[in-house]
């Protein structure tokens, strides 16, 4: 069972730069690293994925290392929006399930 | 952006009556999910499905529940008599296997008084 650790929660202000780490020793060679945001009461939200190397979208930056035991989840300039929960997700080494950590509860300060 | 569907939104139900949720994921998408969330909890898998039938199932998903993709559209989850740990937010999900993404509805609150 692919396992993550994130730390559990993360406090931040207006306009900085938050990272998130994910530990993800045990990943498998063909799984995708994968984050999700949460907001209470909805459904977890993709975020951006990536498999090596950097990925970045209009929303985030991905940074994983050459042996891909963790990630980096970069967010940009956070604002009030942004708390929320976030997941660093690995596929179940089983096949196509996705296991959720407990996630890191950010919360942006004015 | 394609969504999955949910219904109802909340729902609201005795212990010991059976509930079915009620999902219609993304059209084109082959595998399918069951998570849940209690309350201040992460999130738990329940079980997956492809190809007509469960591929996966946690410890969670014991004989009280079953699902079902009757029609080729909706998909379901019966819990066939609620108990009140069942209290929970109940999502799910398909999995777009060409990019890899999980999409999740926005859920169901099931509250078993």
């Amino acid at each position: 069972l692919a396992k993550t650790t994130q730390p559990i929660s993360m406090d931040s202000y207006e306009g900085q730069e938050v990272n998130i780490t994910c530990s993800h020793n045990n990943i498998a060679t063909n799984d995708y690293i994968t984050w999700y945001q949460q907001f209470p009461s909805q459904g977890p939200r993709f975020i951006i994925q990536g498999y090596k190397t950097k990925v970045t979208n209009e929303v985030a930056s991905l940074f994983i290392p050459a042996d891909r035991k963790s990630s980096t989840l970069s967010l940009p300039r956070v604002s009030l929006s942004d708390t929320a929960v976030y997941y660093c997700l690995l596929r179940d080494n089983y096949g196509q399930n996705f296991v959720f950590g407990p996630g890191t509860r950010l919360s942006v300060l004015p | 952006e394609p969504e999955v569907t949910q219904t109802p939104s909340h729902q609201v139900t005795q212990m010991g009556q059976e509930v079915i949720l009620r999902c219609v994921p993304i059209s084109n998408h082959l595998y399918f999910y069951w998570y849940r969330q209690i309350l201040g909890q992460k999130v738990e898998f329940l079980v997956s499905f492809y190809n007509n039938e469960i591929s996966e199932k946690s410890e969670i998903f014991d004989d009280q529940f079953s699902v079902e993709r009757p029609d080729g559209s909706n998909f379901t989850l019966k819990i066939r008599s609620t108990k009140l740990e069942d209290s929970a937010m109940y999502f799910c999900a398909s999995f777009d296997s060409l990019n890899e993404k999980l999409f999740f509805g926005s859920g169901t609150q099931l509250s078993v008084l």
